[in-house]
């Protein structure tokens, strides 16, 4: 596609419930990444597939969040027994490969756990 | 460590005027500075980038200033106008086994421009 596209743009969900948010990247971009970015802050990486493996999933905040990108192209970040506390943006973005290059971000996920 | 500490949190200017945003960063493996753009409802935008071999770099009205002494660089919109009105976050990475895409971001300024 055109752009990295995100989807569902908002996600309202009951606690407790598990939730599935899709990215699909830039047509070739190998590198693929998400971020989480709460109310009036910077983003905040969770995860970095390079191809179909997560090459640094240092950001994952606890064992509830969980990635996978299986034909390293679509990736899907899953959340198990949401609290309110996951309420956020959820922002993917992917890049060309390794190299210094621009990281071009979709347009996010809202995800509202109530 | 991973830190990256911007100012102000807002900023209002008049159009025409200067805007400045300056960012000061603590890990110095960090050698990619982009600085990025981002309107309501919209991911992030790349606006503007720079390494740490130059001091300066101008793209249009946006110019980095980079202090790599000090570990602060800051981004300056010269003529600002009202379109220009967001948030704007500088931004941090570095390789070395990982990608220039793992960026460590400020934490942003909402940035007003007045017609």
């Amino acid at each position: 596609g055109a752009g990295v596209s995100q989807t569902p743009s908002n996600k309202v969900t009951e606690k407790g419930k598990y939730v599935e948010l899709r990215c699909d990247p830039i047509s070739g971009h190998t590198a693929l990444y998400w971020y989480r970015q709460s109310l009036g802050q910077g983003p905040e990486f969770l995860i970095y597939f390079q191809g179909t493996g997560a090459a640094d999933d240092s950001g994952l905040p606890n064992d509830r969040f969980f990635a996978v990108r299986p034909e390293g192209s679509v990736s899907t970040l899953k959340i198990q027994r949401t609290e309110r506390g996951d309420s956020a943006v959820y922002l993917c973005a992917s890049t060309r490969d390794r190299a210094i290059t621009e990281a071009f971000f979709g347009q996010g996920t809202r995800l509202t756990v109530v | 460590q991973q830190q990256v500490k911007q100012s102000p949190q807002s900023l209002i200017v008049q159009k025409g005027g200067i805007s400045i945003i300056n960012c000061a960063y603590e890990n110095t493996a960090f050698d990619y500075f982009p600085w990025y753009q981002q309107f309501p409802g919209k991911g992030p935008a790349l606006l503007i980038a720079i390494r740490p071999d130059v001091s300066e770099k101008k793209e249009g009205r946006f110019t980095i200033s980079f202090n790599k002494s000090a570990k602060q660089f800051s981004l300056h919109i010269m003529d600002s106008q009202p379109g220009d009105s967001a948030t704007y976050f500088c931004a941090a990475s570095s390789g070395g086994g990982t990608s220039y895409g793992k960026l460590t971001f400020g934490q942003g300024t909402i940035l007003t421009v007045h017609p």
